[in-house]
């Protein structure tokens, strides 16, 4: 069965510092990886994801993340955060053959202090 | 505009009552999906179908009830054996399933809560 880790529930950062939120899955089969995003009260924004082909993939709103496989990771980054970055982002996981279910991580809560 | 509607957006239920989320697409997408959000535990499925008439149980499905006689309609039903059902739910849906790694898209959510 697949799961998601996601490393730090709450994550601060000062506007214009790199954002990293860690994401860690496990998958007995190649997975599919997905960010969302979520601003309060409303529902879940894509943001990238990885099926297959390049490891680094560039998502929106300068968004990216690189498929680790040797390390099972799939850590968001951003170079340059902004005070609209803050919300929650949720990493998640399927897998080819599996269950329709999407797999989803706690959750890592980005605040963004000026 | 194309997109997932939910509503109501707020919902107040008394104990002992069942109560209905009403959850609508117009992407023509074949599978859709009911979640429930907690503070700090993420998203748990409630059910999933991938086709008309045809619907599984998720995680906790214990307490909810579906059904999916339209294509585009996906309605959840929060009945009173569901001891805590106080939540965020969120209603999705995909062109096909999880698990050919369609992207997965999310309605603006229903507030549920217990009086």
């Amino acid at each position: 069965a697949q799961s998601v880790t996601q490393l730090g529930s709450h994550v601060s950062v000062s506007e214009g510092a790199l954002v990293l939120l860690r994401c860690n899955y496990s998958s007995s089969v190649p997975p599919y990886l997905f960010w969302y995003v979520q601003y309060p009260n409303q529902g879940l924004q894509l943001l990238l994801k990885y099926t297959t082909g390049a490891t680094l993939v560039k998502g929106i709103n300068g968004f990216e993340a690189e498929f680790k496989k040797s390390e099972t990771s799939f850590h968001l980054t951003k170079p340059s955060a902004h005070m609209s970055d803050a919300a929650e982002y949720f990493c998640a996981v399927s897998r080819q053959g599996g269950s329709e279910k999407l797999v989803f991580g706690k959750g890592t809560k980005l605040t963004v202090n000026p | 505009d194309g997109g997932i509607t939910q509503s109501p957006k707020y919902l107040f239920r008394k104990e002992g009552q069942n109560v209905t989320l009403s959850c609508e697409q117009n992407l023509n997408h074949d599978a859709m999906y009911w979640y429930r959000q907690d503070p700090g535990q993420g998203l748990r499925l409630i059910y999933y179908s991938q086709i008309v008439n045809d619907f599984q149980k998720g995680d906790i499905a214990e307490g909810y009830s579906v059904s999916r006689e339209k294509k585009e309609s996906f309605p959840l039903t929060v009945t009173s054996a569901q001891k805590n059902p106080t939540a965020f739910y969120l209603c999705a849906s995909s062109n096909q399933g999880a698990s050919s790694g369609n992207t997965i898209y999310f309605g603006e959510g229903s507030w549920l809560t217990v009086v």
